[in-house]
């Protein structure tokens, strides 16, 4: 199978501070990246996308930067909240073809 | 409307038996996709669909894996003769064409 991560890197912010969790892809032909987060005992879900056409795209508290130069992907949350705590993966897509999942970043958020 | 949805949420068998996994995509969602997570770890990508057809099976383990979806909804994941590695949470997302995947909560599958 593809990008079985081993052990996932943490991060861990104070309560109300911005958070930036970081990706590199793989494929320069990837047109499609999302990102995804999975609480615990609970299935991914998804927060935000971005086409490759876009370099930046924003949600509620969230924004996803994409650098397609050096196939970098970041995800900035602000004012980071106790309930952001989760699994957080990057993912990339070619048009009608697999999502490939990042290893995934634990994202801790202190009181 | 509802999500995905798996069946059996938690399964617990002997080493050497076959089990089957079963999900429930959205309504109208034209791909459908299995994926594998060990505890700790990322997703590790097992097979999909396009309709009823796979045209990417490139992520199942061993031979022992198998998948069919009928009808362009319901799909079944086959593990025969189970092993102890095989453990894991197998996780189903379901997508309209190649847009975001939603997924379901998982089978979470325990081989004695």
């Amino acid at each position: 199978g593809e990008s079985v991560g081993l052990h996932l890197p943490t991060l861990s912010v104070q309560e109300g501070d911005n958070s930036i969790i970081n990706c590199a892809y793989s494929n320069s032909a990837s047109d499609y990246f999302i990102w995804y987060k999975q609480e615990s005992g609970k299935g991914p879900q998804f927060i935000i996308d971005i086409r490759s056409n876009m370099d930046k795209r924003q949600g509620q508290r969230v924004t996803v930067l994409l650098n397609k130069t050096v196939k970098h992907l970041s995800l900035q949350i602000a004012a980071t909240q106790p309930g952001d705590s989760a699994v957080y993966f990057c993912a990339e897509q070619t048009s009608y073809d697999k999502v490939i999942f990042g290893p995934g970043t634990s994202l801790s958020v202190i009181p | 409307g509802a999500g995905v949805s798996q069946s059996p949420s938690n399964k617990v068998t002997e080493k050497g038996k076959d089990v089957e996994l079963r999900c429930d995509p959205i309504s109208g969602h034209t791909a459908l996709y299995w994926y594998r997570q060990s505890l700790g770890q990322g997703l590790e990508f097992l097979i999909y669909f396009q309709g009823n057809s796979a045209p990417d099976k490139s992520g199942l383990p061993s031979d022992r894996f198998s998948a069919e979806r009928t009808g362009g909804s319901v799909s079944t994941l086959t593990i025969q003769r189970t092993q102890q590695e095989d453990s894991a949470v197998y996780l189903c997302a379901s997508s309209f064409w190649d847009n975001e995947q939603f997924f379901g909560p998982g089978t979470r599958l325990t081989v004695l």
